[in-house]
């Protein structure tokens, strides 16, 4: 079955600083990966996402993650953070199945505070 | 275009009874899958549907159970409500296609049962 880690619970980064959030995922082969944040009281907006090809992949509001399959991490970045980026980051993993139908596999988030 | 949307978006109930809860998907996507959120478990998949038939069903007990209609909107109906229940249900919508599988959510519907 497939897993995902997110080691870091709570992250704080002063305003302006670069982030990065930590991802480690547990899968038999090449999965398919998200990145996607939550802000208080809403929905999963989605960052960015890797299927194949370049494995630096670039996503919305300066996001970019970068997979390496040997480490089996999929790490999220922004070089410079803004304090409208405090939210809840989930990291996810879904199962390359063809024709199957198979849900998402989610971490259990990384919360972003910015400090002014 | 429209994005997914869900009602409604709060909801309270008391233990034993049940609700039904709704999702439009995106224009196009035939594809709905729902998920619980709590601050315990945190995201679980229960279950997907694409025309109209489920195709998969995560670890959940038989209390909860959903449906898809012919213009893809989705419903999920939780039986006999326990106190565990209270929580966020997102409705993703999936865009398959060759290379690419990526669900899209709503906003949520949160239940609370006392």
């Amino acid at each position: 079955a497939q897993s995902v880690t997110q080691p870091d619970i709570h992250i704080t980064v002063s305003e302006g600083a670069s982030l990065e959030l930590r991802c480690n995922y547990s899968y038999g082969a090449t999965p398919y990966l998200f990145w996607y944040v939550q802000s208080p009281g809403q929905g999963l907006q989605l960052l960015l996402k890797y299927f194949s090809g370049d494995t630096l992949v670039q996503g919305i509001k300066g996001f970019e993650a970068e997979f390496k399959r040997s480490q089996s991490s999929f790490n999220l970045r922004k070089p410079s953070v803004h304090w409208s980026d405090a939210a809840e980051y989930f990291c996810a993993v879904g199962a390359r199945s063809g024709g199957g139908a198979d849900g998402l596999t989610f971490g259990k988030g990384t919360h972003l505070i910015i400090q002014p | 275009k429209a994005g997914v949307t869900q009602t409604p978006r709060y909801l309270i109930k008391t233990r034993g009874q049940q609700v039904t809860l709704s999702c439009s998907p995106i224009s196009g996507h035939r594809s709905v899958s729902w998920y619980q959120q709590t601050p315990g478990q945190g995201l679980q998949f229960l279950f997907e549907y694409f025309s109209e038939t489920q195709r998969n069903k995560g670890n959940f007990p038989g209390r909860f159970s959903g449906r898809q209609f012919s213009n893809s909107r989705s419903e999920m109906n939780v039986s006999t409500l326990e106190l565990g229940d209270s929580a966020l249900y997102l409705c993703a919508s999936r865009d398959r296609g060759i290379g690419t599988d990526t669900q899209y959510f709503g906003p949520g519907t949160r239940l609370t049962v006392l």
